[in-house]
């Protein structure tokens, strides 16, 4: 493919549910980011893969946020016993180079618009 | 902590006017700056990069500049046209090791 995809685009879950969002980036891509935009606000950072290494997660929000990338391409974002407050759009961005050595463009998908009810 | 802020948070404005957007931060150590654009329903994509030493960058009709003793970026859209239309975010990276901190964007509106 020519850029970052992300399945499903829309999701609805009942409050409790679990939910699993995935990302694939461009092909050859390093790095990956997964962020958390909620509605009228901007993106906020979740966490980080180098290939399959998960460098940085300060930016998940509790226990109940879990990411993996274990052959370093494909990315899922789980998300246990979803409560309300985590209804957002779910953007993954992918980059060429490693995060640390500079500024790589980083290409985003379309994210994932997570409901909860 | 650092905080972008970003206002107005809307604006519209007749083709073919030149308008700047701004950006403000709080803490004026970064490594960088950027602004990106957001359409509805789709991701972001990078518009700009100044890095910390820099004080402006230019692509096309649009040219970024940033005063970090002050704590602000500007974008500035020469000639808006409709296609211009979409939200503009503006973020910080604080050090090599730090991740990109987001403003709330403007949505821009172009009118026929």
């Amino acid at each position: 493919g020519a850029g970052v995809s992300q399945s499903p685009r829309y999701k609805v879950a009942k409050r409790g549910q679990d939910v699993a969002l995935r990302c694939d980036p461009i092909s050859g891509h390093v790095s990956l980011f997964w962020y958390q935009q909620a509605l009228g606000q901007g993106p906020e950072f979740l966490t980080y893969f180098q290939n399959e290494a998960q460098l940085d997660k300060s930016g998940l929000p509790s226990d109940r946020f879990f990411a993996e990338r274990p052959e370093g391409s494909v990315s899922t974002l789980k998300i246990q016993r979803t409560q309300q407050e985590d209804s957002a759009v779910y953007l993954c961005a992918s980059s060429l180079a490693p995060y640390l050595t500079g500024t790589p463009v980083q290409y985003f998908g379309p994210g994932t618009r997570l409901t909860v009810t | 902590k650092q905080e972008v802020t970003q206002i107005p948070a809307a604006l519209s404005v007749p083709e073919g006017e030149n308008l700047v957007l701004n950006c403000s931060f709080t803490d004026s150590a970064i490594y960088n700056l950027q602004w990106f654009r957001q359409d509805p329903g789709k991701g972001l994509t990078s518009l700009l990069l100044i890095q910390s030493s820099q004080r402006e960058q230019t692509s096309g009709r649009l040219n970024a500049s940033l005063d970090k003793s002050s704590g602000r970026s500007t974008l500035y859209i020469a000639a808006s046209q409709p296609g211009d239309s979409a939200t503009y975010l503006c973020a910080v990276r604080g050090g090599a090791n730090s991740k990109l901190t987001f403003g709330k964007g403007i949505t821009l509106s172009v009118r026929p």
